[in-house]
């Protein structure tokens, strides 16, 4: 079955940076478009970015637009987020998720990003 | 981008009773060319992520029980369930995936009245 696991999550300082991986397992990596999508704590769900198949195409929410990058290798079925420029407002839950068709189908557990000094 | 909102924030119901989400766009995600509204319905229980629910604003996802359907087009969506279950608790979010950057609604909490 789909799993995703995701990583590197933890405690950063204001404008360091820090890269959030998701290992992917149960189905063939390379053939699906991926997301991220994180949650402050007590909060809704925010669609942060998207990356195709290949990795050719990807978009990011408004907020995050230069911040924020999505990559993916496929040799180690691993997607990625590299955060730069944190700021407190990055505080959630960062979750990996598989896309279908446009939509998302399927979630990691999360991983927990804290940005306090 | 387009902004989602649902109504209501907060839904308390019986139990066997009908719950009714309703979730509105501020454009249209139908697109005319497949005749397709570009909407999910996710549910999500406290300390889990998300679940997929219902796609195209009316497939149900497989293993989804019938007593969830969606209906709407264009940019008036409703999610209901039929006969609240105590499992149903959860929040319930709408997504667009009409655009690239794609939205989700604020949420809607349902509960036990």
């Amino acid at each position: 079955q789909v799993q995703l696991v995701e990583s590197g999550g933890g405690a950063v300082q204001p404008g360091r940076s820090l890269r959030l991986s998701c290992a992917a397992s149960g189905f063939t990596f390379s053939r699906f478009a991926m997301h991220w999508v994180r949650q402050a704590p007590g909060k809704g769900l925010e669609w942060v970015a998207f990356i195709s198949y290949d990795g050719s195409d990807t978009y990011y929410a408004d907020s995050v637009q230069g911040r924020l990058s999505i990559s993916r290798d496929n040799s180690q079925n691993t997607l990625y987020l590299h955060m730069d420029s944190l700021r407190a407002e990055d505080t959630a839950v960062y979750y990996c998720a598989r896309g279908r068709d446009g939509y998302i189908s399927s979630w990691g557990q999360g991983t927990l990003v804290t940005v306090s000094s | 981008d387009i902004v989602m909102t649902q109504s209501p924030d907060s839904l308390p119901v019986s139990l066997g009773e009908r719950a009714t989400i309703n979730c509105k766009s501020s454009q249209s995600v139908l697109y005319s060319s497949n005749n397709k509204n570009y909407l999910a319905w996710y549910q999500q229980k406290p300390g889990q992520p998300p679940k997929l629910l219902l796609y195209w604003a009316s497939t149900r996802e497989s293993g989804v029980p019938d007593r969830f359907s969606g209906s709407g087009s264009g940019t008036d969506f409703t999610l209901t369930i039929s006969s609240l279950q105590a499992e149903d608790v959860a929040v319930y979010y709408c997504q667009q995936y009409y655009t690239n950057a794609r939205t989700f609604g604020q949420g809607t909490k349902v509960e036990i009245k």
